[in-house]
């Protein structure tokens, strides 16, 4: 079945980079996007961004520009997400998530189980 | 910036009631790019309509959704005990965006 398998827990110091990972089964790797979304202890969900497997080809909003890199590794069907000069505000769940894109419609089908990131000094 | 609001916050009801969740769209959105999910306690959310008002795969039909101009609505039949959750909506235009959520609680 489709899975999302991501990798685990960490904990980082303030101003360093966490990369989080994402293994997809069950699918064709290249077909659909990958997003990434995160969740603040008791808040609500975020989105990170997102990229097209078949080209690298990613986006993101403005606030995570330049602080967020999206990138894989086909051969191994696993995606990336790292996330850097970290602050206490970025202590999150983050997830990845199965983009589903079709004429009419765009949504998230699949989601991983999260990686719990915590930044602190 | 398009901005999504649901309301109310928090719903309070009981077993077998009618749930009416909204989210309300601050500028005009597809309704073919508008869905909801569902998240209880330490899960990941999980699918439950797109297209406004199609049912994902396994979603039982007590949950339905509609359009009126920007408003969407997500309805919810009659609860069952594990409906109990939060409600998330989301839109994608030209970037994806949550609204802040709705909490169902069990009154």
């Amino acid at each position: 079945q489709v899975q999302l398998v991501q990798s685990g827990a960490e904990v980082k110091r303030p101003g360093a980079s966490v990369k989080v990972s994402c293994k997809i089964s069950g699918y064709t790797f290249s077909a659909y996007e990958v997003n990434w979304v995160r969740q603040a202890p008791g808040q609500g969900l975020e989105w990170m961004g997102w990229m097209i497997p078949k080209t690298g080809n990613t986006g993101s909003p403005q606030k995570f520009q330049g602080r967020v890199t999206m990138t894989r590794n086909s051969s191994i069907s696993t995606a990336y997400m790292e996330l850097s000069s970290l602050r206490s505000e970025d202590t999150a769940v983050y997830y990845c998530a199965r983009g589903v894109r079709d004429h009419y419609h765009y949504y998230m089908d699949v989601w991983g189980k999260g990686t719990t990131v915590t930044v602190s000094s | 910036e398009i901005v999504l609001t649901q309301s109310p916050g928090t719903l309070s009801l009981s077993p077998g009631e009618r749930a009416t969740l909204s989210c309300r769209a601050s500028q005009s959105v597809s309704s073919s790019l508008l869905a909801w999910y569902q998240q209880k306690p330490g899960q990941p959310p999980r699918l439950l309509m797109y297209g406004a008002s199609n049912r994902a795969t396994g979603i039982p039909d007590r949950f339905s959704g509609s359009v009126s101009g920007t408003d969407f609505t997500l309805i919810i039949s009659r609860l069952e005990p594990e409906d109990f959750a939060v409600y998330y909506c989301q839109q994608y235009g030209n970037s994806l965006l949550f609204g802040q959520g709705t909490r169902l609680e069990n009154k």
